[in-house]
């Protein structure tokens, strides 16, 4: 296993336009996590879901932004009606339900919003 | 509110010398755990070292090892024999509840040559 990926890497897109990004997390972890990082922060949390389950989302998570998570395995990241201020890095975490909480990321979608 | 605050946006250090990066937070939890995570340029973050809040000694890992004082609310990493491929953001993290990290604001290394 190559641990997590995300796909694409760069994303440029126009203002209004919507904009998907994918996460496939490492193969046996149920858990999974969206956080967003903005030039010289630290990342935020967006989300998360353990198996199929979205258990939380985070009041940055405006109703523009939508994640799934079907059958557990992959997700996806939807945002609708991109603004300016959505230009950031969308990174996605996995982790097994037992560890000590430690989160594998992947190398982030980085978001351009012109 | 749970918080991590990184207070050194930006550090430097000469190759083969040794730095130490600040973390503070805020919990009114007693058991956690505490994380440093490295992110280089154009890569993706990895973990560099763990501490469990239980455990009075500090966590070590080669040649990274942290000064946990739990009292202070102080989690600094410090790094020995800098190496050039240490030059990355430094992020400290703190999970909250059972999943979600809250991160510092990162500090930038720099290893000068």
């Amino acid at each position: 296993d190559t641990g997590v990926s995300q796909d694409p890497r760069h994303k440029i897109t126009k203002r209004g336009q919507n904009v998907t990004f994918r996460c496939d997390p490492i193969s046996e972890h149920n858990r999974l996590y969206w956080y967003r990082q903005t030039l010289g922060q630290g990342p935020e949390f967006l989300t998360y879901f353990q198996n199929e389950a979205q258990l939380e989302k985070s009041r940055l998570l405006s109703d523009r932004f939508s994640a799934e998570r079907p059958k557990g395995s992959f997700s996806t990241l939807e945002i609708q009606r991109t603004e300016q201020g959505d230009s950031a890095m969308y990174l996605c975490a996995s982790s097994l339900a037992a560890s000590i909480h430690e989160q594998y990321f992947g190398p982030g979608t980085r978001l351009t919003v012109t | 509110a749970q918080t991590v605050t990184q207070s050194q946006p930006e550090m430097s250090v000469q190759e083969a010398e040794t730095v130490t990066l600040s973390c503070t937070y805020d919990t009114s939890e007693s058991d956690y755990y505490l994380f440093w995570y490295k992110q280089p340029p154009s890569r993706q973050m990895i973990l560099v070292i763990r501490q469990e809040a239980y455990k009075q000694q500090n966590a070590t890992e080669n040649r990274f090892s942290v000064n946990f004082q739990k009292a202070a609310k102080s989690f600094s990493l410090k790094i020995s024999d800098s190496q050039l491929g240490d030059a990355a953001m430094y992020f400290c993290a703190y999970p909250s509840g059972t999943y979600k990290y809250i991160f510092g604001t990162g500090t930038r290394l720099k290893v000068l040559a």
